[in-house]
């Protein structure tokens, strides 16, 4: 059974104060990892996917990166805009799951 | 209208009620999903539609019926629902079942 555990559950900073979030999974064979980020009261946005081992993504302030059993979502010099519950997700090369395995999110509160 | 649009926002339903949640992707996607998000739990796959064929139901209730009439609307019918069903429902799209999925802002139920 597929199994993603994310850490810190909850993570406050100061603006301009970098920090990492985790991503840990378990999956018999890995499609590809999704990092998407979910505001109250809204679906999640999708920000990276990333499919092997060594392969890194950035967008503005965030860097995602993957390694065989976890993968890091860097945050450089957040802003207050940045507060969100960040979401990490496999999807399983095994045989007809098209589905995502999610984790439970990290909480992220930038203070200004 | 651009993305995933679901509706209604909110629904207040009683326990013997019949309802219907409707989902709309504007993103020419070949793929649609069911996923239920209730509070401190990770997202949960419910239903995953590829060229309008279900080709996942992850053990999901009777009481919960999908529907997909073609590759640019999805519908999920809900019959004598419990209280425990209360959650946000989120809809998702992707181009072919290994492409991001991408997610409307769901509907938040309510089952007295």
């Amino acid at each position: 059974e597929d199994q993603v555990t994310q850490s810190p559950e909850a993570l406050r900073l100061q603006e301009g104060e970098s920090s990492s979030l985790n991503c840990s999974y378990t999956v018999s064979g890995l499609r590809g990892l999704f990092w998407y980020r979910q505001d109250p009261g809204k679906g999640p946005e999708f920000l990276f996917t990333l499919y092997s081992a060594g392969e890194e993504k950035e967008k503005e302030r965030l860097k995602a990166t993957l390694t065989k059993k976890e993968s890091f979502l860097h945050i450089t010099a957040p802003k207050p805009e940045d507060s969100a519950t960040y979401l990490c997700a496999v999807q399983d090369a095994g045989g007809g799951a098209d589905g995502l395995t999610f984790g439970k999110g990290t909480h992220l509160i930038i203070q200004p | 209208e651009t993305g995933v649009t679901q509706t209604p926002r909110h629904l207040v339903m009683g326990m013997t009620n019949k309802k219907s949640l409707k989902c709309e992707q504007h993103l020419g996607h070949n793929a649609m999903y069911w996923y239920k998000q209730s509070a401190k739990k990770p997202l949960e796959l419910m239903f995953v539609y590829s060229l309008e064929e279900r080709v996942e139901n992850n053990s999901v209730p009777s009481r919960f019926s999908p529907e997909c009439p073609n590759s640019s609307h999805l519908f999920l019918h809900l019959h004598t629902l419990q209280p425990e069903d209360s959650a946000l429902y989120l809809c998702a799209s992707s181009q072919g079942t290994n492409g991001p999925q991408h997610f409307g802002d769901g509907t938040r139920l309510s089952i007295l």
